[in-house]
């Protein structure tokens, strides 16, 4: 079964440079969540899109942005990159009330 | 405000022991989704289980089992005979059904149970 795609799995990037994420959900799901993981920590709710549109947005910082294109793939984009960015980015997909399924995530690490 | 609450940070065990793990949550919806997932070393996510709030059933799965009871707002699971391959952290989580397009929220995330099962 096809299963949430994440690009890249890791990304090293410096300080204040832009990192982008990539998330192809499972065929036909319909909505697209992201979650970032400190160290340690349990996953925290980014933001989430239903249908190309924002639905939800949680402990988002405002130097991060994302959005859903028409072939329903997300895209986390974040800029001006501080120290404490560096975690695991989920992303999940899911369908109406069916479960969200996670992706492999990707690791960034600001150095 | 939705929380998740899983008291027990690490727990240790020998092989073949059973071990449960705890989950109490706070809702004030009456329809919401409890799940566990489960993260080895590897750092995905795995999918583990997903109950329904008005369905309060236990349910079984090979050496894996849920005991939900809303009376206490507990989501307990319980692993029989553990395996070194059952260590991981596992997260339960919460979440609820939103009212447009009857799709389901965001999930919030207990702090996590780190089980250590040594052979």
């Amino acid at each position: 079964a096809a299963g949430v795609i994440q690009s890249p799995r890791h990304l090293i990037k410096e300080k204040r440079e832009t990192a982008t994420l990539k998330c192809y959900p499972i065929p036909r799901h319909d909505t697209v969540y992201w979650y970032q993981q400190g160290p340690g920590q349990d996953p925290q709710f980014l933001i989430s899109f239903y249908e190309k549109m924002q639905s939800d947005k949680g402990s988002i910082p405002d130097r991060f942005s994302a959005q859903q294109f028409s072939d329903y793939h997300s895209e986390l984009n974040m800029s001006s990159l501080e120290l404490g960015d560096s975690a695991l980015y989920f992303c999940a997909s899911g369908q109406a009330l069916d479960t969200q399924y996670f992706g492999p995530g990707t690791r960034l690490t600001v150095l | 405000a939705q929380k998740v609450t899983q008291a027990q940070t690490e727990i240790s065990v020998v092989e073949k022991e059973d071990v449960t793990l705890d989950c109490v949550y706070e809702t004030r919806d009456t329809t919401y989704y409890l799940f566990w997932y489960k993260q080895p070393p590897s750092g995905e996510l795995v999918f583990l289980i997903r109950r329904n709030s008005f369905d309060e059933q236990n349910e079984i799965s090979g050496r894996y089992s849920w005991n939900f009871q809303k009376s206490t707002s507990s989501f307990n699971f319980t692993i029989t005979a553990s395996q070194v391959v059952d260590s991981a952290v596992y997260f339960c989580a919460l979440s609820e059904i939103l009212d447009y397009g009857g799709s389901q929220g965001n999930l919030i995330f207990g702090k996590g149970t780190k089980l250590s099962v040594k052979p």
